[in-house]
């Protein structure tokens, strides 16, 4: 159920597995990184985010890995739930610009 | 504490018409933006305010304006609306403009133009 490197729209994993979401990135200049959920019928719900100084930054079963060379971001999710199942986007950011540019999401799936 | 609130939540109009979505932000939360979320077009930027001015605006038309009360609610409008318009909207809040601020979300307004 992993994948790396290339952005799926959707991803389908077995409860249990760990998940990789990626995501590329467009902006050189851009600040820091933040990853949202959003579940049908909510608004994005952050994640966790990574400052472009770092390559790496765990949270709670989450990983976000940031590779600034080839400008691409990857969510790790370990031991994945069913309630993990929703649309996970990334978004770039730029101190003060006071927006996010959001990429494009990646469905997860999660089956019992 | 009270998350963003946004109403109406679901709104259906016909081309022409105008509409006016509000979004209240968290409380001691200054600054407000505004996202536009399609199928095709994802998550898309409108504008930014915090004090009651518009700090940044995404490549919309003209027909998309907002505005920022004392209180930091903040209200956007769009007219002459268009099938295209049918979107969720979004809005997020932050304590202040830039920097490293969290954005929380609200469940958005559904918009379905007909």
């Amino acid at each position: 159920g992993e994948s790396v490197g290339l952005h799926l729209p959707t991803l389908s994993v077995q409860e249990g597995d760990n998940s990789i979401i990626n995501c590329a990135y467009s902006n050189s200049a851009s600040d820091y990184f933040i990853w949202y959920k959003q579940e049908s019928g909510k608004g994005p719900q952050f994640i966790i985010d990574i400052r472009s100084n770092m390559d790496k930054r765990q949270g709670q079963r989450v990983t976000v890995l940031l590779n600034k060379t080839v400008k691409h971001l990857s969510l790790q999710i370990a031991a994945t739930q069913p309630g993990d199942s929703a649309v996970y986007f990334c978004a770039e950011n730029i101190v003060d610009a006071g927006k996010s540019t959001f990429g494009d999401g990646t469905t997860l799936t999660v089956k019992p | 504490k009270a998350g963003v609130t946004q109403t109406p939540r679901y709104l259906i109009k016909t081309r022409g018409q105008q509409v006016t979505l509000s979004c209240s932000p968290i409380s001691g939360h200054r600054s407000v933006s505004w996202y536009q979320q399609t199928p095709g077009q994802g998550l898309q930027f409108l504008f930014e305010y915090f004090s009651e001015t518009q700090r940044n605006k995404g490549n919309f038309p003209g027909r998309f304006s907002g505005r920022q009360f004392s209180n930091s609610r903040s209200e956007m409008n769009v007219s002459t609306l268009e099938l295209g318009d049918s979107a969720l909207y979004l809005c997020a809040s932050s304590r202040t403009h830039g920097g490293q601020e969290t954005q929380y979300f609200g469940p958005g307004t559904r918009l379905l133009v007909l």
